[in-house]
C-alpha cells in the first residue's frame, strides 16, 4: 500500500530552527510537496520537490532523497505565525496525491 | 493570491437531507478537486476533474456526485446526508500543466449532519 508517515506533533521555541521529517512509500514517484495549513484554514502551499536536494525559500527550506524515500522541512527564525500543520504529500506514478497526516507544530515564546 | 471559492463555509443539516457545497474559480484551472478532511486526519480525495465533462471517482466512497459543466464551477451534491458525513470539504483547483503543480484550496466548507 501507499504510506506517508510524519510525526503527530513537534514543538519548538520561537527564533529557533525545527526540522519536520515526512517518509514515504508510493507507487512511482511524481514529485512531494509541503503545504501549510492553520487551524481552521485550508492548505497553502510551501514548496515542490521533484529532484534530489536542497530547495530553499526564504526562512523555509526543503530536503529530499527519493532512494531513501525522505524528506524534510526545515523551518529557521522561528515565528509564532508559525503554527501550524505542516502536510507532507506525495504525487504517485498516476498523478494522484498521496497525503500525510500532517505534523503539528507549536511555537513556544 | 488564489481566486476559489467555497459555499456554504459552515453548514448544520438533519439527516437525509440533499445538500450541495458549491466551489468556483476564476483562474481558469482545468483541473479540480474535492477533498474530506478530519481533524488531525489526512486529506482525502473524493472527486475530481481535469475539464470539462470530466469527472472521476478519488479514493474515498462518499456517496456523492460532482458535475463539470463549466471551467470554473465544480460542486459536489450528497443525496441524501448521514452524520458519517460530518468533516470539512476542502474545493482544489491546479494549472494542471505537466500533471504537476500546486494545488490552491478554497477556504473549506464544514458540514455537520445531525
Amino acid at each position: 500500500g501507499q504510506n506517508i508517515d510524519q510525526p503527530t506533533e513537534m514543538t519548538a521555541t520561537e527564533g529557533a530552527i525545527v526540522q519536520i521529517n515526512c517518509t514515504y512509500q508510493t507507487s512511482g514517484f511524481n514529485g512531494l510537496f509541503w503545504y501549510q495549513q492553520h487551524a481552521g484554514e485550508a492548505p497553502t502551499f510551501l514548496s515542490y520537490n521533484v529532484l534530489d536536494g536542497l530547495e530553499e525559500k526564504g526562512r523555509f527550506s526543503s530536503f529530499l532523497s527519493r532512494s531513501k524515500g525522505y524528506s524534510y522541512l526545515l523551518l529557521k527564525e522561528l515565528q509564532m505565525k508559525d503554527s501550524a500543520s505542516y502536510l507532507c504529500a506525495v504525487m504517485d506514478s498516476n498523478y494522484q496525491l498521496i497525503w500525510g497526516a500532517g505534523t503539528k507544530l507549536i511555537i513556544k515564546p | 493570491e488564489a481566486d476559489i471559492y467555497q459555499t456554504p463555509r459552515y453548514l448544520v443539516i438533519g439527516t437525509g437531507k440533499k445538500i450541495t457545497l458549491e466551489c468556483s474559480q476564476t483562474m481558469g484551472h482545468d483541473k479540480m478537486y474535492w477533498y474530506q478532511q478530519d481533524p488531525g486526519m489526512e486529506l482525502h480525495l473524493i472527486h475530481y476533474s481535469y475539464g470539462v465533462n470530466s469527472t472521476e471517482k478519488g479514493d474515498l466512497s462518499s456517496e456523492s456526485t460532482v458535475s463539470r459543466i463549466r471551467t470554473e464551477h465544480f460542486p459536489l451534491t450528497l443525496e441524501s446526508a448521514r452524520p458519517s458525513h460530518t468533516s470539512q470539504y476542502l474545493c482544489a483547483s491546479s494549472t494542471g500543466t505537466g500533471d504537476t503543480g500546486e494545488l490552491f484550496f478554497g477556504e473549506g466548507s464544514r458540514l455537520t449532519v445531525l
